[in-house]
């Protein structure tokens, strides 16, 4: 149980362009998803924390109009990278709690994004 | 906010030995403090958690201990084997994980 889903696995796209990442979770009903970025050889960094039906809350230095999370049902968060520049290109994962253990977070298996 | 600090940043054992990995944290309302592993280019894997209101908690060859007071927790793993290499990330929370800096764990045949 508590699986957590994510696609794609890896997107390369040009510069100016919007990226969408889609989490969701498969057998739970996830009341919470998080959104991190991770830079190689390095710890995960939070972005944002989406509660289902209302908006994410974002940390410090994160842009709100960069980074569009969505969190649309109690299966789906979606990540939009808008006008892609080739500092946003990262791994980044996702992670849905919600399950049997509510502060339990399970992640996704990431999505490396290169800008070209 | 929260901080976790992890150490060491980098571990070489031979396979058999035990590997010590100890974090801090700063914020004493922080409740809950899982452990995961991610192979390279792979998701987090959690391997153990334990709780506030529990001071040590054992699965197999990996235990967890918490000292509340002191606001550390560190994670131990017995009788290692090749395939428990990999990166390491503790993290502590009220609400929203904050993640150590990660410990790469090497084991040696």
């Amino acid at each position: 149980g508590a699986v957590v889903s994510q696609h794609p696995s890896r997107v390369i796209c040009k510069s100016g362009t919007s990226v969408k990442i889609e989490c969701r979770s498969l057998d739970f009903q996830a009341t919470t998803m998080f959104w991190y970025r991770q830079f190689p050889k390095k710890s995960l960094m939070l972005m944002a924390t989406s509660n289902e039906g209302s908006k994410a809350t974002y940390e410090q230095g994160v842009e709100k109009d960069k980074f569009l999370i969505n969190h649309a049902s109690l299966t789906l968060s979606t990540l939009t990278v808008t006008s892609a520049h080739p500092e946003d290109s990262s791994f980044y994962i996702c992670s849905a709690s919600g399950g049997a253990t509510t502060d339990t977070q399970y992640f996704g298996p990431g999505t490396r994004l290169t800008v070209l | 906010g929260e901080n976790v600090e992890q150490h060491p940043s980098t571990l070489s054992v031979q396979e058999g030995d035990s590997a010590v990995i100890k974090c801090t944290y700063s914020d004493s309302a922080s409740n809950y403090f899982p452990w995961y592993k991610q192979e390279l280019g792979k998701r987090p894997q959690l391997i153990i958690d334990i709780r506030s209101n529990v001071g040590e908690k054992k699965d197999q060859r990996i235990a967890v201990t918490l000292n509340k007071t002191a606001k550390h927790f560190s994670l131990h793993i017995t009788e290692t084997q090749p395939e428990d290499s990999a990166v390491y990330f503790c993290a502590a929370t009220p609400g929203k994980l904050i993640f150590g800096t990660g410990t790469r764990l090497q084991v040696f045949p």
